[in-house]
């Protein structure tokens, strides 16, 4: 079946620090790639998307690529802020008919 | 933007009670989700429905059941809670089967089980 494993936090930086949350996947076929980040208190926020290999997408400073030949799609940014601080979740789900299949979270902590 | 509401954020309720979490979206999406979400574990899928009256049980059914008797509301049911089911649940929802481009969540409901 479908997995995702991502790296176990907590990732702590300083602010304007590089940051990378390792994530990879087992699948059958194609499936799309997401990136969800939990604020303190709230739901899950879509933070971007990828829906095939080479894709890299992009948000709020962040990027990813589908790389289909390593099974991963690492998240990045390369200066993080406080306000950064939150719970990153990795996820993947079929192209069509769509359950999406959670990785564990890496909780990112920033400091001043 | 889409919105998911759930009714409420923070529950306390004591062990053996029906407990009921509810679940509105306002943008006609035909899927919906309810997750349960636990430290260590991440998102556990609990139950699901493509449709109105329409549910499938995800990886851990045991102890609820829900309800869809209208498209925009999808109900959680404890049937008698338990204190392992002291949890963050998620609400979220998708626009259909065909749909590659994630979900939208609600703030969730954390629920204690006294």
């Amino acid at each position: 079946g479908n997995s995702v494993t991502q790296m176990e936090g907590p990732v702590t930086l300083s602010e304007e620090a590089f940051l990378t949350i390792n994530c990879t996947y087992t699948a059958t076929g194609y499936p799309s790639l997401f990136w969800y980040v939990q604020y303190p208190g709230e739901g899950l926020q879509l933070l971007l998307k990828a829906t095939k290999a080479d894709d890299k997408g992009s948000n709020k400073g962040f990027e990813a690529t589908y790389r289909k030949e390593t099974t991963s799609f690492h998240l990045e940014k390369g200066s993080v802020q406080v306000s950064d601080s939150a719970v990153y979740f990795c996820a993947l789900g079929k192209a069509a008919g769509n359950k999406l299949t959670f990785g564990g979270g890496t909780r990112v902590l920033v400091k001043p | 933007d889409v919105k998911v509401t759930q009714s409420s954020r923070y529950l306390v309720k004591r062990t053996g009670e029906k407990v009921f979490l509810e679940c509105v979206q306002d943008m006609d999406h035909e899927n919906m989700f309810w997750y349960r979400q636990d430290p260590g574990l991440g998102l556990r899928l609990i139950y699901f429905s493509y449709d109105v009256k329409m549910k499938e049980k995800g990886d851990i059914p045991e102890g609820y059941s829900v309800s869809r008797e209208k498209k925009e509301r999808f109900s959680l049911i404890l049937e008698s809670a338990s204190t392992n089911q002291t949890s963050m649940y998620l609400c979220a929802t998708d626009r259909d089967r065909t749909s590659s481009g994630g979900y939208t969540f609600g703030s969730g409901t954390r629920l204690t089980v006294v």
